[in-house]
């Protein structure tokens, strides 16, 4: 199993800024992928962050909005750039062995974002 | 893009009472199931990962079966208690996850 941890556990935020998430894990992970659950929503799959490379985004997300680092198997960070309130999310990273639907998925405990 | 729906939306019990939920998936291109069982402020736990047709799995009062020709899964919980209290989410997926909305238990002592 691993351990994932993020910073800020919680946020408020104003509008137009910017906010970097930080996920830690606590071994190497071959995948990490980073979730959002908008209020009364399912979570969604915002990215794959890939290693050393850029990340690979689902549909209705991009690069300069949610932009994504992974320099090693167990960081990585989002950043939410210039937030509106519809930015006012839980965010949450994975991350796992293998391939999502394969293998067991570690989850961060979140971050809780307001933006006013 | 998989479409998966769980049921009820909520669920308000006693405590010792057994109760059950619903997971549906589309069943054909199917590869895995997984459920979770997150807890306000704490990260989503996993509970089951599964993949076979009439596959059932148990971890103490809780378990869960596998129905891939239909397109559902099941997870019975025997004699709730308050501590079982929390958003059961089930996924499913292959490379990724598609998340249903999840189940609001909430036990009663």
């Amino acid at each position: 199993s691993a351990v994932i941890s993020q910073k800020p556990s919680r946020d408020i935020c104003q509008r137009g800024t910017s906010l970097t998430i930080q996920c830690q894990v606590d071994s190497q992970v071959t995948m990490m992928f980073w979730y959002r659950q908008q209020p009364g929503q399912s979570l969604t799959l915002i990215a794959t962050a890939n290693q050393g490379s850029e990340a690979t985004y689902e549909s209705g997300f991009v690069i300069d909005k949610f932009p994504i680092s992974r320099p090693n198997l167990t960081f990585s960070t989002l950043t939410v750039s210039n937030m509106s309130p519809e930015d006012s999310s839980i965010y949450l990273c994975s991350g796992g062995a293998g391939l999502a639907g394969g293998s067991e998925q570690f989850f961060g405990p979140g971050t809780r974002l307001t933006v006013l | 893009i998989l479409n998966v729906e769980q049921s009820p939306q909520s669920l308000h019990v006693q405590e010792g009472d057994s109760t059950n939920f619903t997971c549906s998936f589309p069943s054909s291109n199917f590869y895995a199931l997984h459920w979770y069982r997150w807890e306000t402020a704490k990260s989503p736990e996993a509970l089951f990962v599964m993949t076979l047709n009439g596959d059932e799995k148990k971890k103490g009062r809780i378990s869960a079966t596998l129905n891939t020709k239909e397109g559902y899964s099941y997870l019975y919980i025997k004699g709730s208690q308050p501590e079982d209290s929390a958003t059961y989410l089930c996924a499913s997926g292959y490379s990724t996850l598609t998340f249903g909305k999840g189940t609001m238990l909430l036990v009663s002592p």
